[in-house]
């Protein structure tokens, strides 16, 4: 399935860096999601976007700042990142349901990342 | 606010038998979906199968059934005739009819397939 790809796979970056996360979905959906996966926690919403605005910030630290340029593309931009943010980030997409029925979510492989 | 629970860390399987996986869930709303998502090493969370709340009759998707019971609130995925390529971590996720892009994800049940 390479429908929703994100990259890097793996990254590794200090606490003073600044970087990030690309996610591109080739299903034509227009809506995009991050997640983040902890060990031991289960998937955590981060933030949604519907044709490129943000639409739902689920009390997101500020050094995560989010990016939709287009509904294909979402990024994460990292800086200042602590230790404890070392973690799975995945990206989804889904077509922006109409009210009352749902949107299936659709998963990228995600981006292991490890804050030193 | 809505929660989901799976009680098993972890699940063993010998190939081509049957395994139940179990999800209980909370909530307060009558309107809603489940789903279950399989996560095998590749870390791609792949979705399973999906059920409506409103629907009584149960989803399947080949092998992979579901129990689902509004009342007891538990939404079970049955897998049958195991495969090897079925080892992975399963997700049993919930989302309401009213915030339908908010998944709340349960804490992963690991499944191995014994050969």
């Amino acid at each position: 399935e390479t429908g929703v790809t994100q990259t890097p796979r793996h990254l590794v970056m200090g606490m003073t860096n600044k970087k990030s996360l690309k996610c591109e979905q080739h299903l034509g959906h227009n809506a995009m999601y991050w997640y983040k996966q902890s060990a031991k926690k289960p998937l955590e919403l981060m933030f949604v976007y519907n044709f490129k605005e943000q639409t739902e910030n689920n009390s997101v630290p500020s050094r995560f700042s989010p990016e939709c340029p287009n509904s294909s593309h979402l990024f994460l931009h990292l800086h200042t990142l602590q230790p404890e943010d070392s973690a799975l980030y995945l990206c989804a997409s889904s077509y922006r349901a109409l009210p009352g029925d749902t949107d299936t979510q659709y998963f990228g492989p995600g981006t292991r990342l490890t804050v030193l | 606010a809505q929660t989901v629970t799976q009680s098993q860390p972890e699940m063993s399987v010998q190939e081509a038998e049957t395994v139940t996986l179990s999800c209980t869930y909370d909530t307060s709303e009558s309107d809603y979906y489940l789903f279950w998502y399989k996560q095998p090493p590749s870390r791609q969370m792949i979705l399973v199968i999906r059920q409506e709340a409103y629907k009584q009759q149960n989803a399947t998707e080949n092998r992979f059934s579901v129990n689902f019971q509004k009342a007891a609130k538990s939404f079970s995925l049955k897998i049958s005739d195991s495969q090897l390529g079925d080892a992975a971590m399963y997700f049993c996720a919930y989302s309401s009819r009213q915030g339908a892009q908010k998944l709340v994800f349960g804490q992963g049940t690991r499944l191995t397939i014994n050969p």
